[in-house]
């Protein structure tokens, strides 16, 4: 079993959709959780993190963690052309020496 | 510009000729890091260093070996490369690995080994 999962679309939806991206761990010691955004022929870069359970919302973007079923939501509001790209979940290890990714899902936002 | 940086960005070699491929990161950085991207896979871990001549085996280390003699570079040796070795490599580095910090991803360097 991989330590996080993470369906790998493609996700299309058209412009102005929510978008909802989602990911399962399992390995409960992790502590920190983050979204990547990678667009083609680019490194990742990081969108969010979040420190244990919770939400966290940065404008259009809200990160979502439930430690007791192991799953991070990343949403998307008002979804853009721009946001096309594959979003990557990640997390950190306790000893903060590796992100351990999921595969990515790539999402097509159509005008 | 605070970055970092790869080189080559693309690569074509062939089956057991040695090729080193580059990092580099101007944010004296002390966390450098290694990572290979698959399809179906994600992003894996190679090798980290956690500084100046302190390194470490990640996930997948078998066929790799790093340096690191400076704190600004982390190049990635391939002693004798294999097709399997044939993926996406991203160099990262963070601030200090003592707590979270962000980690910041060079752009890629694709290599092909035929």
């Amino acid at each position: 079993q991989k330590e996080v999962e993470q369906d790998p679309g493609p996700l299309s939806v058209p412009e102005g959709a929510i978008v909802s991206l989602n990911c399962t761990y399992s390995n409960s010691a992790f502590q920190y959780f983050m979204w990547y955004r990678q667009y083609s022929r680019k490194g990742p870069e990081l969108l969010m993190y979040t420190y244990s359970s919770g939400n966290k919302e940065d404008g259009r973007f809200t990160a979502q963690v439930d430690k007791s079923s192991k799953y991070i939501s990343l949403f998307i509001r008002d979804s853009q052309p721009s946001d096309s790209a594959t979003y990557l979940c990640a997390q950190m290890n306790t000893g903060f020496q590796k992100l351990v990714f999921g595969t990515g899902t790539r999402l097509l936002v159509s005008p | 510009e605070a970055q970092v940086t790869q080189n080559p960005r693309y690569l074509i070699t062939v089956t057991g000729k040695k090729l080193t491929v580059t990092c580099s990161q101007n944010m004296n950085h002390e966390y450098m890091s290694w990572y290979r991207q698959d399809p179906g896979l994600g992003l894996r871990q190679i090798y980290y260093s956690m500084n100046v001549e302190v390194t470490d085996k990640g996930d997948v280390p078998e066929g790799y070996k790093v340096s690191r003699k400076e704190k600004r570079n982390f190049p990635l040796i391939l002693e004798s490369p294999s097709p399997n070795q044939t993926s996406l490599y991203f160099c990262a580095s963070s601030f200090e690995v003592n707590s979270y910090n962000e980690q910041f991803f060079g752009p890629g360097t694709r290599l092909t080994v035929l």
